[in-house]
């Protein structure tokens, strides 16, 4: 069975210091890797996909890798901004599991001006 | 592209009382989720559709919660009786046909039993 982690549970940093979320996964059987952004009360916005084949995907100040064989991938988020904060979610697509995401819980990030 | 849409946003219920939430997923997506996040956690997967077809069910489902999509197009997931534990976020997504693609989600129905 799937198992995603993600740590730290929470993070604060200054504003304008690079963001670095950890994701880790036990099975390394996966179709992709999706990053979330969720705000307080709302739904997920999707941040990037990793496809299995691929090992970064970069999009703005966000690049995010994937090590498969290890079963890690990290968010970096460069020159953090007190729009950042959110809580990050890590969702993998498992080739055992079908159709559905297995999250981890997340890391809420708190970015103070 | 309007997204995807859930009504309603916030429901409070008794418990005891059957509810029921709608999503409205991106046009022309043919695949539908519906995950359940409770405060501090991730979403986890409830059950997902191909077009009308109910095609997976998370052992999550108890025979309380049933989940349709009659026209492969909107989606409607019901919970009767409604207990305490059931007080969560309900999370509608939508995808295109195809292994790798993205799942784009709503804001949720957020479900609160007094």
């Amino acid at each position: 069975k799937q198992e995603v982690t993600q740590i730290p549970a929470a993070l604060s940093v200054p504003e304008g210091e690079n963001l670095v979320l950890n994701c880790s996964f036990t099975d390394s059987a996966i179709y992709n890797l999706q990053w979330f952004r969720q705000d307080p009360g709302k739904g997920l916005t999707s941040l990037l996909l990793i496809q299995s084949s691929q090992r970064e995907q970069t999009s703005g100040r966000l690049n995010a890798s994937l090590d498969k064989s290890s079963g890690r991938s990290t968010l970096y988020i460069a020159a953090s901004q007190p729009g950042d904060s959110a809580t990050y979610l890590c969702a993998v697509r498992t080739a055992a599991a079908g159709n559905k995401l297995t999250f981890g819980g997340g890391t809420r990030v708190l970015v103070k001006p | 592209d309007t997204g995807v849409s859930q009504d309603p946003r916030h429901k409070i219920t008794k418990r005891g009382q059957n509810v029921t939430f709608r999503c409205d997923p991106i046009s022309e997506h043919n695949r539908l989720y519906w995950y359940r996040q409770t405060l501090g956690q991730g979403p986890e997967f409830l059950t997902y559709f191909q077009n009308e077809a109910q095609l997976e069910k998370s052992r999550l489902l108890s025979d309380r919660f049933s989940a349709e999509r009659p026209k492969g197009s909107f989606s409607t997931l019901e919970i009767q009786r409604t207990e305490q534990g059931d007080s969560a976020m309900y999370l509608c997504a939508s995808s295109p046909d195809g292994g790798n693609q993205p799942q784009h989600f709503g804001d949720g129905t957020r479900l609160s039993i007094l």
